[in-house]
């Protein structure tokens, strides 16, 4: 059974939507992490929570704003979206923020902006 | 800042063929970072294949290694004899204080039987 959930695997926006990216996790973690990978690049990290509160971000842009209404939550709203955000969102969470701290993947949320 | 190089994709082997994928690394806003393979069969989530933390130190699993090599700034991943359903992409990737994980692009392993 995956551990971190992530919906929906796959979406498609219009540019200048709103879309919220879910992600649970249910391994008792109190880190949660946000990445990215768009097309020809890395994986890319974007936030990081401990505790539901925000540790680390490193995406510039306000339009990415990770909501945490439970400790096991960590969704991720884009506003006005994009074709340049175009891409793979993972989630990932560890037991604490950390260095040693194994950090796991969810499988991701795919997201098109046509 | 931080980056991670590996090998470039596709690599195709035969099934009971050894594998060499290369990874360097560079680190400058830590000294000793954590490093890590991760893979990503087809379909599924991105999963750590191994981890070393110490200078050093060889990290095992799944009949892969990798031995964290200070010194070259490298952390090659290896494998004696590769099966088919070894195929899938593997990601070298770093570690540093903040958990922030900085990985390399990836590479594709095709394993032909």
């Amino acid at each position: 059974d995956p551990k971190i959930i992530q919906k929906p695997k796959y979406l498609v926006a219009v540019t200048g939507s709103e879309k919220i990216l879910i992600c649970e996790q249910y391994l008792g973690h109190n880190a949660m992490y946000w990445y990215r990978q768009s097309a020809k690049k890395p994986l890319e990290f974007m936030f990081s929570y401990s505790y539901q509160k925000l540790m680390d971000n490193q995406t510039a842009s306000s339009r990415f704003q990770p909501q945490s209404s439970k400790k096991n939550h960590l969704d991720l709203q884009i506003t006005a979206l994009k074709p340049d955000d175009s891409a793979t969102y993972f989630c990932a969470s560890s037991i604490s923020k950390g260095v040693r701290a194994e950090v796991f993947f969810g499988k991701g949320t795919r997201l098109t902006v046509v | 800042g931080d980056s991670v190089t590996q090998t470039e994709g596709p690599v195709t082997v035969s099934e009971s063929e050894s594998l060499i994928i290369n990874c360097t690394y560079s680190a400058t806003s830590i000294a000793y970072p954590n490093l890590f393979w991760y893979v990503r069969y087809p379909g599924e989530g991105l999963q750590l294949l191994l981890k070393v933390i110490t200078a050093g130190q060889k990290g095992s699993s799944r009949g892969f290694e990798a031995t964290y090599n200070k010194e070259t700034t490298s952390f090659h991943l290896q494998k004696a004899s590769v099966q088919e359903s070894d195929s899938a992409v593997y990601y070298c990737a770093l570690g540093e204080g903040n958990n922030r994980i900085f990985f390399g692009d990836g590479t594709q392993l095709v394993v032909k039987p």
